[in-house]
């Protein structure tokens, strides 16, 4: 089945504690994206990545980090998480990058205290 | 900033066609309207894209006006499965990358 997959779906973490947060996807789909949802609002994408080794800032990057080894993965980094990080975090995949039909994982839910 | 006005909510009684309309002025020549829907707080779910002809797939159709800066996405026959957010977006001139607003929640009424 194609799917974008992210562990874990649920993280209660504490300040300054490293984290990451994995999304694979089995589709061969060369762009990727983080984005993060705060109540009441729309997506807001932290990092994307064209391809292998390419990774860009979104519109909000602050405190996040990723890379791009391999095509099917791009691990989300926290390197020292804050309160205001607790978000619903989604990661997606496009064959056609942006333009394209994007697939989404299921979200993963983070709290910082 | 988003690029695109949609209303806060809307109803719509199940059976019936839901229109949900979308403003973009300020789009350019060059740019699609994409829709998306999230269902409660799930992953969001592709629904169509267009340039300037209507657009129709097995979800929903998508009309674009002649001037293109506004859109309306029908769901023909709303069940209560399509209660959700749904979201009009513009990508941004620099990048491509897509903005995402408030969207419109969509509830179907039995």
């Amino acid at each position: 089945e194609a799917q974008v997959t992210q562990n874990p779906r649920y993280l209660i973490t504490v300040t300054g504690k490293k984290l990451t947060v994995t999304c694979s996807q089995n589709m061969n789909h060369e762009y990727m994206s983080w984005y993060r949802q705060d109540p009441g609002l729309g997506l807001r994408q932290i990092y994307y990545s064209m391809n292998v080794e390419v990774t860009d800032k979104g519109d909000v990057p602050e405190g996040y980090k990723v890379s791009r080894k391999e095509k099917r993965n791009f691990p989300l980094i926290l390197e020292s998480p804050s309160p205001n990080q607790t978000s619903l975090y989604f990661c997606a995949s496009s064959i056609q990058g942006p333009r394209g039909e994007q697939y989404f994982g299921p979200g993963t839910r983070l709290t910082v205290t | 900033d988003a690029k695109t006005t949609q209303p806060t909510s809307m109803d719509c009684a199940e059976g019936r066609a839901a229109n949900l309309p979308c403003n973009h002025s300020t789009i350019s020549g060059n740019e699609y309207v994409y829709w998306y829907r999230q269902i409660h707080s799930q992953g969001p779910q592709y629904i169509i894209h267009g340039l300037k002809n209507n657009e129709t797939n097995e979800m929903a159709s998508l009309i674009i006006t002649e001037d293109r800066k506004s859109s309306t996405l029908i769901l023909p026959h709303a069940t209560l499965r399509d209660t959700a957010v749904y979201y009009c977006i513009v990508p941004m001139d620099s990048n491509y990358q897509l903005i995402w607003g408030a969207g419109t929640k969509l509830i179907i009424k039995p």
